[in-house]
């Protein structure tokens, strides 16, 4: 059973429309995360929660916006997509902040 | 600012070969340092966990090491597999309550039969 699943896998759409990343992870982790990874690899911390609650917002535009229904969901929603939006997107969860990353397969995201 | 350097950015090897990728840190308060593999198209997983006490960790072929005084590591990968080609990234935890990992850049590590 996957540990961290995200969905979709791939993700093209046009610039302007509203898109939803899911996440859900069933290791019983306190911690979710959502992470950039831009063209270069760089993985860039963009929102963390700890049991449903907000606790990292990196510099992120308010178009993004996560969504924690409960401890093993972390969805994130996107307005308006851009073009400088498309990039790998990375859902992860811990038990606590700065243990060990457990990461899901990736959601490339793609606006044209 | 807490910021994590990693050398060389790539690396191309012969299979069977031994290699070491390099990390420098100045993240602080330390608390822990991790060594993530990413294959292309996967998430990251994590290789090994090095804290302040600790100076080698080896996991299988993989052996890392942690110099604290200079704040230095390195992850070593012995006899190298094609299944090593890989991103390795380099992630360095504060104890100071920021709750933000200072990750690497990465070195992209090609094995070539």
């Amino acid at each position: 059973d996957t540990a961290v699943s995200q969905t979709p896998k791939y993700l093209v759409t046009q610039m302007g429309n509203d898109k939803s990343i899911k996440c859900e992870q069933n290791l019983g982790h306190d911690t979710m995360y959502w992470y950039k990874q831009d063209s270069k690899k760089f993985l860039k911390i963009m929102f963390s929660y700890n049991n449903k609650e907000l606790i990292i917002n990196e510099t992120v535009p308010n178009r993004f916006s996560p969504k924690s229904p409960d401890k093993a969901h972390l969805n994130l929603h996107i307005n308006s997509l851009e073009l400088g939006d498309s990039a790998v997107y990375f859902c992860a969860s811990s038990f606590g902040q700065s243990e060990k990353l457990f990461f899901g397969s990736g959601t490339q995201l793609s606006v044209l | 600012k807490n910021q994590v350097e990693q050398s060389p950015q790539s690396l191309i090897i012969l299979e069977g070969k031994n290699c070491t990728l390099q990390c420098n840190y100045t993240v602080s308060p330390f608390s822990n340092l991790r060594w993530y593999k990413q294959d292309t198209g996967r998430g990251p997983v994590s290789l090994t966990i090095m804290t302040f006490s600790e100076n080698t960790k080896s996991n299988g072929r993989y052996t890392a090491t942690l110099d604290a005084d200079t704040k230095q590591s390195s992850l070593h990968i012995t006899a190298s597999q094609l299944s090593d080609s890989a991103s390795y990234i380099c992630v360095v935890s504060d104890s100071g309550g920021s709750y933000i990992p200072t990750f690497g850049r990465g070195t992209s590590l090609i094995v070539h039969p």
